[in-house]
């Protein structure tokens, strides 16, 4: 199931479930969405973007919503892995702007 | 071949010590970036480089200062080190455009200041 401890959102998932992770961002003047992933000791690692004129873009075994009424990002990963293990954050960008925002993050935890 | 690399991975340091991290990009990117990652995950922008330009300096204490040798190069210099600085610092790189969004990251650098 999904908590909120003191540190990190953590979501745990057995091995074969599909997994989704939730982001709510704040800004509506953002346009443009990222999902990345972050494994122990590693730098982020892009997965898959979506741009605001989209609300569902699917990539392998991943695929991001986007609903711009509530400003609510969802990465769905299918059949999750071990290898899925890490923390995902979402990032926001506006339009002419240079950097992303990046959201908190959430820990997917895959048991075997 | 490592697209974004970064020296040192690990970094132990006394407080008021001055240190420097290297960051190095062989992807041809024209834009580089250095984010800070503090113990609960939360990345945040610290400066934003195009073409050897500095284009964004977010609320960063002057004490840390970026140097922009080529646009392959991106290096952090921090003076006077506090324990507050103690943090996973990551380069980044990517073109700009439409692609501002796809950031290749390094692998980070853990400093730690005692």
């Amino acid at each position: 199931g999904e908590s909120v401890g003191l540190h990190l959102p953590t979501l745990s998932v057995q091995e074969g479930d599909n997994s989704i992770i939730n982001c709510a961002y704040s800004n509506s003047a953002s346009d443009y969405f990222i999902w990345y992933k972050q494994e122990s000791g590693k730098g982020p690692q892009f997965i898959i973007d979506i741009r605001s004129n989209m609300d569902k873009r699917q990539g392998q075994r991943v695929t991001v919503l986007l609903n711009k009424t509530v400003k609510h990002l969802s990465l769905q990963i299918a059949a999750t892995q071990p290898g899925d293990s890490a923390v995902y954050f979402c990032a926001e960008n506006v339009r002419g702007y240079s950097t992303l925002t990046f959201g908190k993050g959430t820990m997917l935890l895959v048991s075997p | 071949d490592t697209a974004v690399s970064q020296t040192p991975k690990y970094l132990v340091t006394q407080m008021g010590n001055d240190k420097s991290i290297k960051c190095e990009q062989n992807l041809g990117h024209d834009t580089m970036y250095w984010y800070k990652q503090d113990s609960k995950k939360f990345l945040k922008i610290m400066f934003s480089y195009n073409n050897k330009e500095l284009i964004i300096n977010e609320t960063v204490p002057n004490r840390f200062s970026p140097k922009s040798p080529d646009k392959a190069h991106l290096n952090l210099h921090i003076n006077s080190l506090e324990l507050g600085d103690s943090a996973v610092y990551f380069c980044a790189s990517s073109l700009q455009g439409a692609d501002i969004g796809k950031l290749f990251f390094g692998s980070g650098t853990q400093l730690s200041v005692l």
